[in-house]
């Protein structure tokens, strides 16, 4: 079965970037796309962008001058980086594949919480 | 960007019938294609895909969900409620990007 999951720092500073690595078993990231989507505190969900088989990347235009996306299929991972981060950034980061042929998340993973503070 | 709204709570009895609600701002379906899922989350879990392209039962669960619409208005229904299907409800469209999602529904119970 496919399974991700999240690692990472779980504290960043303010003004410093957040790193992620999804690390993905069960099924190729050279195939389907896969995104980053966090959750803040109070329960909104924002999507922050994809990257798909190939490596082309889709983002989020409230954060495109923030974020990049990025792969190694040698080591089945993509990552999440998010610059010049402020407390506002401080949310659980879920990494997640897109099932099927109509953008719908079907695996995700557990989710890695990461808070924004000096 | 497209907004979907979500009430903010439900409350239901158990063994009754509930009905979440996804308004879009403007129409999520493509032709015959109605670009709505929905998604469960409980405490400490990650979400969980209920139902895809607004009618389609995602792998694995239960025929007492159930989703139906088009265009602007999409409605989850569970249907009879169990204690197990007390959580946030969150419904996404992925029309346009950025593939947003709406603010969750909290189901609980009356």
């Amino acid at each position: 079965e496919v399974q991700l999951q999240e690692s990472g720092p779980g504290l960043v500073k303010p003004s410093q970037s957040l790193s992620l690595t999804c690390s993905v078993t069960g099924y190729s990231i050279t195939s389907n796309y896969w995104g980053w989507i966090r959750k803040f505190p109070g329960n909104k969900m924002e999507w922050m962008g994809y990257i798909n088989y190939s490596g082309g990347t889709i983002y989020n235009p409230s954060l495109k001058s923030r974020i990049s996306i990025s792969r190694d299929t040698s080591k089945n991972q993509f990552f999440l980086q998010l610059n010049s981060v402020t407390t506002e950034d401080t949310a659980t980061y879920y990494c997640a594949r897109y099932g099927g042929n109509f953008w719908y998340f079907d695996f995700w993973g557990p989710g890695t919480m990461v808070t924004v503070s000096s | 960007d497209i907004v979907l709204t979500q009430s903010p709570a439900l409350a239901v009895s158990l063994g009754q019938r509930a009905t979440l609600s996804c308004r879009a701002s403007q129409s999520v379906s493509i032709s015959t294609y109605n670009l709505m899922h929905w998604y469960q989350q409980k405490p400490g879990q990650q979400p969980k895909l209920l139902i895809y392209r607004a009618s389609n039962l995602a792998s694995g669960i239960p025929a007492r969900f159930s989703g139906s619409g088009s265009g602007t208005d999409f409605t989850l229904t569970i249907n009879p409620v169990q204690a197990d299907d007390i959580a946030t409800y969150y419904c996404q469209q992925s029309r346009e990007s950025p593939h947003t999602f709406g603010a969750g529904t909290n189901l609980e119970l009356k």
